[in-house]
């Protein structure tokens, strides 16, 4: 059963830590997605990949970095967490080329405190 | 700029009930995808549906059916004789002709309730 794979279900981070979100899919998927997930604001993409060592920012990408360093893992960095960025986590992934729909994972739902 | 629209936020019906859900979609793109994705309290995002700009055609899965209408702009989503277990979060997405990005509306939160 292919899938992508968060690496945490629930997280509860201090303000200022750096925190890390990992995100690995087994569908040899070359595009990666990170977005967030807020009540009334639906996704809102963070950052995309469309190959290894490849980043693009998306909509929100601010407080927020990236790194992939293998084609099948994905993380997303918060380099000094804030209460605003307490939200749903998901990540999903896609084959090249346009017009494939997303596979996701279940969702990391962080909380900083 | 895309841009995808779902006016409803929250809908509840009782079990049985027909249901439509809203979607409007903006692009300046000719060609571009619609999608349906449902979002169950477990959390991950499903897949339920993806049409091409060149195909109008009405499609029905069982007791889901998809309303596609250039002219308007919209991509509606019905579910008859609803069940409990449809209970969910349904997102609409667009993604215009070789993007790899998909734009996704806010989201309607469907109850239905026994």
């Amino acid at each position: 059963d292919v899938k992508v794979t968060q690496s945490s279900r629930y997280l509860v981070k201090r303000t200022g830590e750096k925190v890390f979100l990992e995100c690995v899919q087994d569908m040899d998927h070359e595009n990666m997605f990170w977005y967030r997930q807020d009540p009334g604001l639906g996704l809102r993409l963070i950052y995309f990949s469309y190959d290894v060592k490849m980043k693009e920012k998306g909509d929100i990408p601010e407080g927020y970095s990236v790194s992939r360093e293998k084609k099948e893992r994905f993380s997303l960095i918060l380099e000094s967490a804030s209460t605003n960025q307490t939200s749903m986590y998901l990540c999903a992934s896609s084959p090249a080329g346009g017009g494939y729909g997303y596979t996701f994972g279940s969702g990391t739902r962080l909380t900083v405190v | 700029a895309q841009k995808v629209t779902q006016a409803q936020t929250e809908i509840s019906v009782v079990e049985k009930e027909d249901v439509t859900l809203d979607c409007v979609y903006e692009t300046r793109d000719t060609t571009y995808y619609l999608f349906w994705y449902k979002q169950p309290p477990s959390g991950e995002l499903v897949f339920l549906i993806r049409r091409n700009s060149f195909d109008e055609q009405n499609e029905i899965s069982g007791r889901y059916s998809w309303n596609f209408q250039k002219s308007t702009s919209s991509f509606n989503f019905t579910i008859t004789a609803s069940q409990v277990v449809d209970s969910a979060v349904y997102f609409c997405a667009l993604s215009d002709w070789g993007a790899q990005k998909l734009v996704f509306g806010q989201g309607t939160r469907l109850t239905i309730n026994p």
